[in-house]
């Protein structure tokens, strides 16, 4: 059975501050991984992509990827009310599709 | 990356009858998938549509209840059939785009059965 487990919240955090999402899995042949932002009504919109260890940066975003720990994380800096959402894991392997977690809502409190 | 246009974008239904969705992407794609999310949760696979082939269902959901066509490599419908009270959730489509694109979702259509 693949698994990818998120914290559901609600994550607060200031105006500002770092917003730290995290995310694990259970299948090991996931090779790629997303985040997702998903505003109440509205359909996912992807924010970050990653399938190699390590960090990847993109603006305010950061995505990181450890295989090993079978461990995902977003890094939102200089957060924002706007960044106020439910944000979605998800891992896939190759063409399969994407397992989501739970997701996870953040409340940037101005 | 793909852009779908899905449609209804939402709907209020009487149990008992059926409502199909349609998907239309922008580009061939080989494979679609459709996903439920019911109310505050978060998505569900309901099954993976091949073009030319029977589509792939998950554990829980059966062809006689969600049946889906593929008629071509840019279209796609799901039928919710028979519908419930529980069946009211949101319901999407998606197609893979690449590892750096990831996968793109169509707007969603927001069933209400009553």
């Amino acid at each position: 059975q693949k698994e990818v487990e998120q914290n559901s919240g609600p994550l607060s955090v200031p105006e500002g501050a770092i917003a730290s999402l995290n995310c694990t899995y259970s299948d090991r042949g996931s090779q790629s991984f997303f985040w997702y932002r998903q505003y109440s009504g509205k359909s996912p919109e992807l924010i970050m992509s990653i399938y190699s260890n390590g960090d990847k940066e993109d603006g305010r975003f950061t995505a990181q990827l450890n295989k090993a720990s079978q461990y995902v994380s977003l890094l939102i800096r200089d957060s924002q009310p706007s960044d106020s959402a439910t944000y979605l894991c998800a891992g896939a392997s190759g063409n399969t599709p994407l397992v989501f977690g739970k997701g996870t809502r953040l409340s940037v409190i101005a | 990356s793909a852009v779908i246009s899905q449609k209804p974008s939402r709907d209020i239904c009487q149990r008992g009858t059926s409502l199909t969705i349609q998907c239309q992407v922008d580009s061939q794609v080989t494979m679609m998938f459709w996903y439920r999310q019911q109310p505050g949760q978060s998505l569900t696979l309901i099954a993976t549509a091949n073009q030319g082939s029977e589509a792939t269902y998950e554990s829980g959901f059966v062809i006689d209840k969600f049946p889906i066509s593929r008629p071509n490599l840019t279209f796609s419908t799901l039928t919710v059939s028979n519908l419930s009270p529980e069946d009211s959730s949101i319901y999407l489509c998606s197609v893979g785009t690449g590892l750096e694109y990831g996968y793109t979702f169509g707007s969603g259509t927001r069933l209400t059965v009553v």
